[in-house]
């Protein structure tokens, strides 16, 4: 069962427009949410996240928004860079959750185009 | 400088060869998670450890084992009993209890059974 679903396996935007990565979730437990960003061959780096007390944090180009109702959670990066190609992962977790665990989605893959 | 390093880059073995896939950090964490990633499928968690001398299977534990002797090493064995060992495999460290649930990772170690 997969409790965090990334439902687009792959997004291609133009340099400069708004990229819109989707992530969906089913456990209503979940109260910690997550986004990594990796390149090929390498570990996942740690993006922005969002506590389920709050619907938007920002970071820079980089805001995540988090929909509890829908449980559904987006993160936009405007505007795109060529450097921003590689595919985001999001993961979910919660004070349920012992040990730290995290819950990943399958990941998008974004490409940038100049 | 502080993170997480995994050892080799690349493996190869051969099937029916047991393989011990090494993970050191030096951030004084906790907690240490092993993961594994596949093309489609995300990250998903294979052992974690919390503490020294402890650790909890994941969700595709079968044919894999650890040892967490030391806080600063979380070393993986492949075993033979694994049916599909061929993967990129993630180490990844974080302290539970810290609100942000961020994990760190190391840049993976790829391994080919053939």
């Amino acid at each position: 069962d997969q409790q965090v679903k990334q439902n687009s396996p792959s997004l291609s935007v133009q340099e400069g427009r708004i990229s819109i990565l989707n992530c969906d979730y089913t456990n209503s437990m979940f109260d910690y949410f997550l986004w990594y960003k990796k390149y090929p061959a390498e570990g996942p780096t740690f993006l922005i996240s969002i506590s389920s007390i709050k619907d938007k944090n920002e970071d820079g180009r980089f805001t995540v928004f988090l929909n509890k109702s829908a449980k559904h959670l987006s993160l936009h990066i405007v505007p795109s860079q060529p450097g921003d190609s590689a595919v985001y992962f999001c993961a979910a977790s919660g004070v349920y959750n012992q040990g730290g665990k995290l819950i990943f989605g399958q990941g998008t893959e974004l490409s940038v185009k100049p | 400088d502080g993170g997480i390093t995994q050892s080799p880059k690349y493996l190869f073995r051969k099937e029916g060869q047991n393989v011990t896939l090494s993970c050191e950090q030096n951030l004084n964490h906790d907690a240490m998670y092993w993961y594994r990633q596949d093309p489609g499928q995300g990250l998903r968690l294979i052992y974690y450890s919390q503490i020294v001398n402890d650790f909890q299977k994941g969700d595709i534990a079968e044919g894999y084992s650890v040892s967490r002797e030391k806080k600063e090493s979380f070393p993986l064995t492949v075993t033979s009993a694994q049916k599909n060992p061929t993967a990129f495999y993630l180490c990844a460290s974080s302290t539970p209890g810290l609100v942000s649930y961020e994990q760190y990772f190391g840049p993976g170690t790829r391994l080919t059974v053939t």
